[in-house]
């Protein structure tokens, strides 16, 4: 079955540059979260999409940006980038957000962003 | 504000032995709680998914109850193997959007 793809899955940037992290959600899934988890520490929720519109927002720096686009992928964009934005970031993806908060978000493999 | 915990943040059994890990949510307001593994450096696995009607859910050596009320979930694995040595993470699902998650028990299991 297909799963939740991320790309790149590894990124190195320097300080103040800008990243842009990629998730493909399962094919028919409306909705993408994205998750940031730091060295050692739970994933924490971000912001998410639901038909191409932010539906909730979580701890997200001002720094970052992110769309969900007509093919329901979505790009999360980051800029002046700092030490501390390294970390692992996850999407996850479902289906039916607005009629079914009980469903399964399922995740992707993550992308590891290294700041230097 | 939804807080949760996990115990014991490590654990170390002998291979064979059967164990349990705990979680622990302060708001019974959730949709479902979900089980993970995270291997070191890796992503997230789902083991294990309730929702907030259920009581429990098993697959293969894997058992997870979940008490909504007191705010308790556990998972139950029986036989461990060294395979089975990683970080263990639950979540609980509190809107359309947000699960948040615990800090996971860290497992490892000696031949």
């Amino acid at each position: 079955a297909a799963g939740v793809i991320q790309s790149p899955r590894h990124l190195i940037k320097e300080k103040r540059e800008t990243a842009t992290l990629k998730c493909y959600p399962i094919p028919r899934h409306d909705t993408v979260y994205w998750y940031q988890q730091g060295p050692g520490q739970d994933p924490q929720f971000l912001i998410s999409f639901y038909e191409k519109m932010q539906s909730d927002k979580g701890s997200i720096p001002d720094r970052f940006s992110a769309q969900q686009f007509s093919d329901y992928h979505s790009e999360l964009n980051m800029s002046s980038l700092e030490l501390g934005d390294s970390a692992l970031y996850f999407c996850a993806s479902s289906l039916g957000r607005g009629s079914f908060p009980y469903n399964e978000q399922f995740f992707g493999p993550g992308t590891r962003l290294t700041v230097l | 504000k939804q807080e949760v915990t996990q115990i014991p943040a490590a654990l170390s059994v002998p291979e064979g032995e059967n164990l349990v890990l705990n979680c622990s949510f302060t708001d019974s307001a959730i949709y479902n709680l979900q089980w993970f593994r995270q291997d070191p450096g890796k992503g997230l696995t789902s083991l294990l998914l309730i929702q907030s009607s259920q009581r429990e859910q098993t697959s293969g050596r894997l058992n997870a109850s979940l008490d909504k009320s007191s705010g308790r979930s556990t998972l139950y694995i029986a036989a461990s193997q060294p395979g089975d040595s990683a970080t263990y993470l639950c979540a609980v699902k509190t809107s359309y959007d947000k699960v948040i998650f615990g800090p996971g028990t860290s497992l490892s299991v000696i031949p």
